[in-house]
């Protein structure tokens, strides 16, 4: 059975910090994989996703990875910003199913 | 495009009551997916549907609980009767045709609160 874990399950950064989010999972069969983000009482945002054939995929300030080897994603965030503060999931999809598989997220404070 | 549409936002009912949860996809859209969250479980997949016909329901926690999809732009989400157990957000999402690898977009989902 597919897991997905997201280490540390909550980090604080100053304001203008690089940083790097965490998630991996125990079986790399996967379809695609997702990054979302979450604001408290909203829905999900998705922010970047990457299919298994590829390495990474980037949108502004974010770059996603993957590593299907070795059963990792991380989310870089360059010059953190107040506003990027949030919960981030990863979620992925296997082959054929539609199912999105989520981490239970880690929730980043940027302070100012 | 107005985005995945749920109501109610809010919903606090009483145990045994029947809850009726709402959503009406992305136009276009021909997958719906029917997501819960917790805080002890995070979220999880309760059941998806491609054209209107549910294709996977193995989340659907007991036969409490039902979803339907009569057209390409409505959905329901039914609980008959409602448990404490049940208090969760509950998120609806759609998506555009799997090859494509488009992703899925969520509606600001269902906060319900069963006393």
């Amino acid at each position: 059975k597919q897991e997905v874990t997201q280490i540390p399950a909550a980090l604080s950064v100053p304001e203008g910090e690089n940083l790097v989010l965490n998630c991996s999972f125990t079986d790399s069969a996967i379809y695609n994989l997702q990054w979302f983000r979450q604001d408290p009482g909203k829905g999900l945002t998705s922010l970047l996703l990457i299919q298994s054939s590829q390495r990474e995929q980037t949108s502004g300030r974010l770059n996603a990875s993957l590593d299907k080897s070795s059963g990792r994603s991380t989310l870089y965030i360059a010059a953190s910003q107040p506003g990027d503060s949030a919960t981030y999931l990863c979620a992925l999809t296997q082959g054929g199913s539609e199912k999105l598989v989520f981490g239970k997220g880690t929730k980043l404070t940027v302070n100012p | 495009d107005a985005g995945v549409i749920q109501s109610p936002r809010h919903e606090v009912t009483e145990m045994g009551q029947e809850v009726t949860l709402r959503c009406k996809p992305i136009s276009g859209h021909d997958y719906l997916f029917w997501y819960r969250q917790t805080m002890m479980r995070g979220l999880e997949l309760l059941i998806y549907f491609n054209n209107n016909v549910p294709i996977d329901d193995s989340g659907m926690p007991e036969d409490r609980f039902s979803a339907k999809m009569p057209n390409a732009s409505f959905s329901t989400l039914k609980i008959q009767p409602s448990e404490p157990r049940d208090s969760a957000v509950y998120f609806c999402a759609s998506s555009f045709r799997r090859i494509l690898n488009q992703p899925q977009h969520f509606g600001d989902g269902t906060r319900l609160s069963i006393l």
